[in-house]
């Protein structure tokens, strides 16, 4: 069965630092791939979303995510953290072939020190 | 960017009564979808829709029903709310992209639901 792992519950980090979230999927073929952010109580956000092509993704907000599939994995990055990007992540994929289907990751929240 | 609408915001109703979760896109996607999300949890699908008087269920067995009879609203409805059903429902719609199967899902605020 397809999932996806979020191995991080929580990561803290200080304001203006880099900051790295992990994503692992299971899938037998390359899936579509995406990241989400969720501020308290408030829907889904887009950051960012891999298709095919190039395998580095520049999303909103300076985030960018890498592909790489050799290691299954779709790892969000940022190079300065600003307060404001304090909220829960959520990877997600979605099959080729029922792409409608968004699989989640369980989130990872961030929290940022001032 | 999809502009997707939800009503209301936030809900607490006592066990027993009947509750529709509004839900609307302007953008004019076909496709629109149902997920519930307990708190610090992944989302999960309950129901999804390819268009007009089209409807399914999802992954996550769900007691509530939705119908689809306009493209841009997609109501979903508890009979009788019970305690269990407290959470967070989420209405999403897709664009589809250039290619078959890309399609990208874009959130609406969410409805929080409280059944004491």
């Amino acid at each position: 069965a397809q999932s996806v792992t979020q191995p991080d519950i929580h990561i803290t980090v200080s304001e203006g630092a880099s900051l790295e979230l992990r994503c692992n999927y299971s899938y037998g073929a390359t899936p579509y791939l995406f990241w989400y952010v969720q501020s308290p109580g408030q829907g889904l956000q887009l950051l960012l979303k891999y298709f095919s092509g190039d395998t580095l993704v520049q999303g909103i907000k300076g985030f960018e995510a890498e592909f790489k599939r050799s290691q299954s994995s779709f790892n969000l990055r940022k190079p300065s953290v600003h307060w404001s990007d304090a909220a829960e992540y959520f990877c997600a994929v979605a099959p080729m072939d029922s792409s409608y289907k968004l699989i989640f990751g369980s989130g990872t929240r961030l929290l940022v020190r001032p | 960017e999809a502009d997707i609408y939800q009503t209301p915001r936030y809900l607490v109703i006592g066990t027993g009564k009947k509750i529709t979760l509004e839900c609307s896109q302007t953008m004019g996607h076909d496709k629109m979808y149902w997920y519930q999300q307990d708190p610090g949890m992944e989302l999960h699908l309950i129901h999804y829709s390819y268009g007009v008087n089209s409807t399914e269920k999802g992954d996550l067995s769900s007691e509530s029903t939705v119908s689809r009879i306009r493209t841009e609203h997609f109501p979903l409805t508890l009979e009788s709310a019970r305690p269990s059903h407290t959470s967070q429902y989420l209405c999403a719609s897709s664009e589809v992209g250039t290619q078959w199967g890309q399609e990208t899902q874009y959130f609406g605020p969410g409805t929080r639901l409280l059944v004491l």
